[in-house]
């Protein structure tokens, strides 16, 4: 079946402190992963996909496919993070990119 | 920028009735989706759409049915709304495989 796991609902960290926030996900073939922010108040919208490879707002995340993860990575987190944070797998193929979302991860970063 | 408009931010109904939450967007995108989020549960598929007039089930598609008429509309019909569809509605949409999702800001729909 297709998962996609966020264990954290929420992760509270200090201002200036590493953040990961976990994601793994089950699926037999070559997802695509995406991690999406929702910011209060705010639509939710794309972060970065791991396609792409870059980093964006200091945020990076690699796909391991031998540990079935793609785990969202700052080294220093801001105030201005704060936000619910989604792990997204799109299978792929077929005639559209339907997403399966993890339940999410509300990060706290505290001054 | 893709804009994706959700009629309605806020909306409260009564049990048994018919209600319609409209999605628009402007870039001529294939690909809409009705999803609904919930505390704890995340983002759920209720119905997705890849062509006018072409609809396909999600993951929680029971009590909900959807319309596209025109490429630029999807429209989330709850033809008998009851109290456990009271959550956040989001619709979003995508030109293709290869693109991302572009979210709306939500209709928050509560069923008394």
């Amino acid at each position: 079946a297709q998962r996609v796991t966020q264990p954290e609902k929420l992760l509270s960290v200090f201002k200036g402190a590493p953040v990961e926030l976990k994601c793994n996900y089950s699926y037999s073939g070559s997802p695509e992963l995406f991690w999406y922010v929702q910011y209060s108040r705010q639509r939710l919208q794309l972060l970065l996909r791991h396609i792409s490879r870059e980093s964006i707002k200091g945020f990076t995340a690699d796909l391991n496919k031998g540990e079935t993860s793609f785990h969202l990575k700052k080294p220093f987190a801001q105030e201005e993070d704060s936000a619910m944070y989604y792990c997204a797998l799109s299978p792929g193929g077929g005639a559209t990119n339907k997403l399966i979302f993890g339940t999410g991860t509300l990060l706290a970063v505290q001054p | 920028d893709v804009k994706v408009t959700q009629s309605s931010r806020y909306l409260v109904k009564r049990t048994g009735e018919k209600v319609f939450l409209e999605c628009v967007q402007d870039m001529d995108h294939e690909n809409m989706f009705w999803y609904r989020q919930d505390p704890g549960l995340g983002l759920r598929l209720i119905y997705f759409s890849y062509d006018v007039k072409m609809k396909e089930k999600g993951d929680i598609p029971e009590g909900y049915s959807v319309s596209r008429e025109k490429k630029e509309r999807f429209s989330l019909i709850l033809e008998s709304a009851s109290t456990n569809q009271t959550s956040m509605y989001l619709c979003a949409s995508s030109s293709s495989l290869v693109r991302p999702q572009h979210f709306g800001d939500g209709t928050r729909l509560s069923i008394l």
